[in-house]
């Protein structure tokens, strides 16, 4: 079985810039979330996604959204780009439970300069 | 709002030890509680997964526990080895999808 996987490994941009960054969940997973990690915060969570609606959001600004095709197939998308988003970008699946093991991507690490 | 605090923040060992990673959390109200090895640069690989309602879990090496009532876990790792080397990080989970993570361990483990 395929594992989760992110595309773009690697992004380079600048301030002001936007991207868009896909994860692909293990098939069969219906839940798809994304977590931010930088060295001073550590790992925190952006959003999660179940069936195409978004069911929990962190504490981020409205630059940062997200969207889920029927698919499962997620994306994130970070608009007007500030240098405190540079980041590891992870994405995990997990099944339809809240209690199954989330599975994590390789993630996708984003320079902003 | 759920906080989770992970001790020590470095952890430096020869080949051989038993070695012990905290983990704490201060609203016990979780569904589960999953430690997690991070090699760098590389995402996150799972090691274990406590139930709320389990105490206990291993898989080879390792064995993590569960305390909820006083908001502890503990991941056990016996004869450690150097390749063992990595960050590991606790995270529980409290509503739907959403885990909290600690800052993690980092564990270096010398020949």
């Amino acid at each position: 079985k395929a594992g989760v996987t992110q595309t773009p490994r690697y992004l380079i941009k600048t301030r002001g810039q936007q991207v868009t960054l896909s994860c692909s969940p293990i098939s069969g997973h219906r839940s798809v979330s994304w977590y931010q990690q930088t060295p001073g915060q550590g790992l925190q969570f952006l959003f999660e996604y179940f069936s195409e609606t978004q069911r929990n959001k962190g504490n981020f600004p409205g630059r940062f959204s997200g969207r889920q095709f029927s698919n499962s197939r997620s994306e994130m998308n970070v608009s007007t780009l500030e240098l405190g988003d540079s980041a590891l970008y992870l994405c995990a699946s997990t099944t339809l439970g809240p209690r199954d093991t989330q599975y994590f991507g390789p993630g996708t690490r984003l320079t902003v300069l | 709002k759920q906080e989770v605090t992970q001790i020590p923040a470095a952890l430096s060992v020869p080949e051989g030890e038993n070695l012990v990673l905290n983990c704490s959390f201060t609203d016990s109200a979780i569904y589960n509680l999953q430690w997690f090895r991070q090699d760098p640069g590389k995402g996150l690989t799972s090691l274990l997964l406590i139930q709320s309602s389990q105490r206990e879990q291993t898989s080879g090496r390792l064995n993590a526990s569960l305390d909820k009532s006083s908001g502890r876990s503990t991941l056990y790792i016996a004869a450690s080895q150097p390749g063992d080397s990595a960050t590991y990080l606790c995270a529980v989970l409290s509503g739907y999808s959403t885990l909290t993570f600690g800052k993690g361990t980092m564990l270096l483990v010398s020949p």
